[in-house]
């Protein structure tokens, strides 16, 4: 059973441009989170999908970040117009369907470095 | 407020000895406790989890974690270090819930001298 799957693992991108990171959650799984580590720093949430739906988006910077889970295919952290704070670690962790289990899987991260 | 507090930066354990990595929470429900592990450039493996039953929980690697709720702590502990111990350790809480974000700590580093 794969883990959750992240790409690319490390993503370089000049400032003003566009950065996708995708992710693939586990098998079975349909709730997805995105979180956000800086240098130096612990975890901070950003955004919690389920399919087709944006559930709770209250880490999100309120611009140029966004993210969609449609019925097919990856999760996708789309962050427009790059700026050197937006360096940093991105890590996607999904959880069961069912059940209350508030445990989260997470994937190998992408490292976005602005330049 | 909801927070982790993870004390230590960093710590320096000599292989074979003792290791005591501190975690202190504050959080307005009942918490769904963990700890996970960070490797240089990989992402986060979960060592341990507790949320309820026995204060003393074990986990992968020869980890355990004890959770005392008078004191808010949830400390990860291994009786004998390994050198491929050397990691980021967090700690983290949440609710027994799906779709609840994580909070974590900044992270505590472990370094293993020989």
């Amino acid at each position: 059973n794969a883990g959750v799957m992240q790409n690319p693992r490390h993503l370089v991108r000049r400032r003003g441009q566009e950065a996708r990171l995708r992710c693939s959650p586990m098998k079975g799984h349909s709730h997805v989170y995105w979180y956000r580590q800086l240098p130096e720093e612990g975890l901070k949430f950003m955004v919690y999908l389920q399919k087709e739906n944006i559930i709770d988006e209250s880490g999100m910077p309120k611009e140029r970040f966004s993210a969609e889970f449609p019925k097919e295919g990856p999760s996708i952290l789309r962050i427009q117009q790059v700026v050197r704070g937006d360096s940093a670690a991105y890590f996607c962790a999904s959880s069961p369907t069912s059940g209350t289990s508030g445990e989260q899987y997470f994937g190998p991260g992408t490292r976005l470095t602005v330049t | 407020a909801q927070s982790v507090t993870q004390p230590d930066i960093h710590i320096t354990v000599s292989e074979g000895a003792s290791l005591e990595l501190r975690c202190n929470y504050s959080y307005g429900a009942t918490p769904y406790l963990f700890w996970y592990v960070q490797s240089p450039g990989q992402g986060l493996q979960l060592l341990l989890k507790y949320f309820s039953g026995d204060t003393l929980v074990q986990g992968i690697k020869g980890f355990e974690a004890e959770f005392k709720r008078s004191q808010s702590s949830f400390n990860l502990r291994k009786p004998s270090v390994h050198w491929s111990d050397a990691a980021e350790y967090f700690c983290a809480v949440g609710l027994n819930q799906a779709g609840t974000a994580l909070i974590f700590g900044k992270g505590t580093t472990l370094s293993v001298s020989s």
